[in-house]
């Protein structure tokens, strides 16, 4: 398994511009998140889906969207770029079953910088 | 919604010294509770975790934490710190049931050689 996959590593975005950070698992997880990383604030959560078609927002989620088309794949979109969202973006999966068993599995995250 | 205080954010220990980093979460009801480590340059890793039983949980590397449910706190301790050790950690919890985690700000230990 290649576990959770994020590309592209570093992105430098000119203010407006608008850029996909692309976000994969292998392992048939149903529930995906995004957050981003930012100095001394620890993690914040963007949007979240729980499966296929079903995405709802985080603590953070302004400026973002996101789409679930497949299992595999959840995306964010960021429309028009602005400084404050230069961060680390980091992506997790975790699968349900019948121990709810939540560990979560990161991606090794996308550093983005908006100038 | 439930938060997560880690304190002293940055701490710095020489080798063989010990580590003990404090961890309160507000939630009345059943949690589950982790660790995670960011080496540097890296992405997180579950160090421990803590779903129910035994409240002391051995992790990886030599490290542990104890579940005081009536304190709401998870520590997490090494009695002695190697240079490799030095890495962000991250307390996270979610009630039972939830897979939201919520986070806390993190520690930044440096361990010198």
């Amino acid at each position: 398994n290649a576990g959770v996959t994020q590309t592209p590593k570093f992105r430098i975005l000119k203010i407006g511009q608008s850029m996909t950070l692309q976000c994969a698992q292998d392992m048939n997880h149903n529930y995906m998140y995004w957050y981003r990383q930012d100095p001394g604030m620890g993690l914040k959560l963007i949007y979240y889906s729980v499966g296929a078609g079903i995405t709802d927002k985080g603590e953070v989620p302004n400026g973002y969207n996101v789409s679930r088309s497949t299992t595999e794949d959840f995306p964010l979109r960021l429309e028009l770029a602005a400084p404050s969202q230069t961060s680390v973006y980091f992506c997790a999966s975790v699968g349900s079953g019948a121990r709810l068993d939540n560990e979560q599995f990161f991606g090794p995250g996308t550093r983005l910088t908006v100038l | 919604a439930q938060s997560v205080s880690q304190h002293n954010h940055h701490v710095i220990l020489s080798e063989a010294a010990s580590l003990e980093l404090g961890c309160n979460y507000s939630y009345g009801g059943t949690v589950n509770l982790f660790w995670y480590v960011q080496y540097p340059g890296q992405h997180l890793q579950l160090l421990l975790k803590y779903f129910s039983g035994d409240p002391l949980v051995k992790g990886i590397k030599g490290f542990e934490a104890e579940f005081i449910k009536s304190k709401f706190s998870f520590n997490l301790r090494k009695p002695s710190v190697q240079w490799s050790d030095t890495a962000e950690y991250f307390c996270a919890v979610t009630p039972y049931g939830n897979n939201r985690l919520a986070f806390g700000k993190g520690n930044q230990v440096v361990v010198i050689p």
